[in-house]
């Protein structure tokens, strides 16, 4: 089944404690990408890869890491989270970099504390 | 930059009627429009899409409305069922750029 795999859907940390979320996609796809879903904010964009080693800022980078060392996976680090990064996470992918629908994977509730 | 507006933000209806959902763009160099439906718990959904050299796309009882002139774009759902309640999002791109999500609609069919 073509889907992207986000691990772990639910996370609670304490402040500081580095932590990586993971996406994996089974459907070749070149383009990436890590949105953040906030009660009255929508979803915002946090970075993105357009293939393998390019990587780029989205709207809110701030605190995140990422890499894409192969096409498949695509995790967000987080070095020292802070409460306010309590969110829902969900990785997307997309065939090409741009016009193209995304899929999305089933989202990480993560919560700082 | 480019700019989604979506309206309304809550939408009530009948089981078996019909459900619209209407978007607005800034930025009409857009060319590409999808559409998303997140249910609880879950991550949103393509449903449908549609690009700019088209003015109107339908998938059984979903169908998407383009007007450029106006800048703006719909999504039809046609005899609803209780299943189509979630939470919608248009979402509008340039070339060459990212998406640009609109607020999202929560859509409830009552039986």
């Amino acid at each position: 089944e073509a889907q992207v795999t986000q691990n772990p859907r639910y996370l609670i940390t304490v402040t500081g404690k580095k932590l990586t979320v993971t996406c994996s996609q089974n459907m070749n796809h070149e383009y990436m990408s890590w949105y953040r879903q906030d009660p009255g904010l929508g979803l915002r964009q946090i970075y993105y890869s357009m293939n393998v080693e390019v990587t780029d800022k989205g709207d809110v980078p701030e605190g995140y890491k990422v890499s894409r060392k192969e096409k498949r996976n695509f995790p967000l680090i987080l070095e020292s989270p802070s409460p306010n990064q309590t969110s829902l996470y969900f990785c997307a992918s997309s065939p090409k970099a741009f016009g193209y629908g995304y899929t999305f994977g089933s989202g990480t509730r993560l919560t700082v504390v | 930059g480019e700019n989604v507006e979506q309206h309304p933000s809550t939408l009530s209806v009948q089981e078996g009627d019909s459900a619209v959902i209407k978007c607005t763009y800034s930025d009409s160099a857009s060319n590409y429009f999808p559409w998303y439906k997140q249910e609880l718990g879950k991550g949103p959904q393509l449903i449908i899409d549609i690009r700019s050299n088209v003015g109107e796309k339908k998938d059984q009882r979903i169908a998407v409305t383009l007007n450029k002139t106006a800048k703006h774009f719909s999504l039809h759902i046609t005899e609803t069922q209780p299943e189509d309640s979630a939470v919608y999002f248009c979402a509008a791109s340039i070339h060459g750029q990212n998406f640009v999500f609109g607020p999202g609609t929560r859509l409830s069919v009552l039986p």
